[in-house]
């Protein structure tokens, strides 16, 4: 199976920050990564996909880059629905898996 | 839009069979392009791919649970399920479905709410 370690496990940052959050895989997996926000009791909702394409919707202060195995997620500007858990998932080769979590919490 | 809805026993007995389904409303199960997803997360951890299924009822399945694992799809209804025997207190779980854009790549949206499930006596 394919590990992905996302760093930090918790992020504390305040708004108007600009943060990194990046996914790091156990072996290459290409551009076959998405990005996900969750909140508390919902479920996990689509921001990016194939690394770097935004959702329809997303705003464009989320983006994504990376290649082979190390994948970041970046917030230019942090606003107060963004604080929340963020999970990287590969897509590369089954069994399809995710990454731990990041919990961005407002400091 | 495509939306998804879980639905199911939300306490199971050890050793019993969890069975949940999955509606799908605002598009059909039989498109081609798509897998028809099962994702579960336990409490306060992170997510878990459990398997899936394509319109013409190819399946893959996570192999850690593969071996008490069937996810099957009814196009007449426009759902899809999962059953997970011989369950105990470790698949104690929010578990979602969601669509997966396999044609395209294995990412996943929209998702369902999410149903708990909890395994006890």
């Amino acid at each position: 199976d394919i590990q992905l370690t996302q760093s930090p496990s918790f992020l504390s940052a305040s708004v108007g920050d600009r943060v990194t959050i990046t996914c790091r895989a156990s072996q290459g997996i290409s551009s076959y990564l998405a990005w996900y926000q969750q909140k508390p009791g919902k479920a996990p909702k689509l921001l990016i996909y194939t690394t770097s394409t935004l959702k329809r919707g997303v705003p464009s202060r989320f983006s994504g880059s990376g290649s082979g195995t190390e994948f970041t997620l970046t917030i230019s500007s942090l606003q107060p629905e963004d604080f929340a858990t963020y999970y990287c998932q590969q897509f590369n080769s089954y069994p399809i898996t995710f990454g731990q979590g990041t919990r961005l919490e407002i400091k | 839009q495509v939306q998804l809805q879980e639905s199911g026993p939300g306490l199971v007995r050890p050793s019993q069979t969890l069975s949940l389904t999955c509606t799908v409303s605002g598009g059909s199960v039989s498109s081609g392009g798509y897998y028809w997803t099962w994702i579960r997360q336990h409490p306060g951890k992170g997510l878990e791919w459990i398997g899936h299924i394509y319109y013409s009822g190819t399946t893959y399945y996570n192999p850690s649970l593969k071996s008490r694992l069937i996810i099957s799809l009814d196009t007449s209804k426009s759902q899809f399920s999962l059953k997970l025997s011989s369950v105990t207190a470790a698949d104690t779980a929010v578990y979602y479905c969601a669509r997966d854009w396999g044609a395209l790549g294995n990412w996943f949206d929209p998702w369902g709410q999410g149903t708990l499930v909890i395994v006890s006596s």
